[in-house]
């Protein structure tokens, strides 16, 4: 079955540092992943999107995320972090089940941001 | 831009109580879904519907039931609300049913509370 881990449940850096939040998936397809980021009191926003092509795939408000085959890995980074970026950020991949496609989150990643 | 409105930010319901959560999407989506967000689980997939009238169990369906008469609305209802029903509720909506690039658009959530 498919699964999504998000090993870190919270992480906490100073503005302007570097951040990565991990992601690895377990499936047994092609996998079609995604970066989503809560906000709040709010839905989801999709940060970025992997189908297929190039392993670095750039997204909104400065977020990239690599992805990694051999790792099942879809690490998401950002070079330097603003005080807004503070949210909970979840790691998606979509897959085939009952002739249509699914969304299988992982529990989530809560960043805080330190002025 | 895509547009997932749900009908009420907070709801507060007594035990016992029929509880209906609305989703409204105006771009013309085959596919909606509900889901239910607790700290520490990450959104867990309620029902989904490819289609009108048409309706598949997720991981979680036990005490909900859905509804969809029209393609822009989807309707997730509670029989007799339980304390343990008290949650944030996602509504997300999708393209097309046979794509594989369905990236889900989520409404802002309802955050629902049983007493």
């Amino acid at each position: 079955a498919q699964s999504v881990t998000q090993p870190d449940i919270h992480i906490t850096v100073s503005e302007g540092a570097s951040l990565e939040l991990r992601c690895n998936y377990s499936y047994g397809a092609t996998p079609y992943l995604f970066w989503y980021v809560q906000s709040p009191g709010q839905g989801l926003q999709l940060l970025l999107k992997y189908f297929s092509g190039d392993t670095l795939v750039q997204g909104i408000k400065g977020f990239e995320a690599e992805f990694k085959r051999s790792q099942s890995s879809f690490n998401l980074r950002k070079p330097s972090v603003h005080w807004s970026d503070a949210a909970e950020y979840f790691c998606a991949v979509l897959y085939s089940g009952a002739g249509s496609y699914q969304l299988t989150f992982g529990k989530g990643t809560k960043l805080s941001v330190i002025p | 831009d895509v547009k997932v409105t749900q009908s009420s930010r907070y709801l507060v319901k007594r035990t016992g109580e029929k509880v209906f959560l609305e989703c409204v999407q105006d771009m013309d989506h085959e596919n909606m879904f509900w889901y239910r967000q607790d700290p520490g689980l990450g959104l867990r997939l309620i029902y989904f519907s490819y289609d009108v009238k048409m309706k598949e169990k997720g991981d979680i369906p036990e005490g909900y039931s859905v509804s969809r008469e029209k393609k822009e609305r989807f309707s997730l209802i509670l029989e007799s609300a339980s304390t343990n029903q008290t949650s944030m509720y996602l509504c997300a909506s999708s393209l097309h049913r046979g794509s594989s690039y369905n990236e889900q658009f989520f409404g802002p959530g309802t955050r629902l509370t049983v007493l």
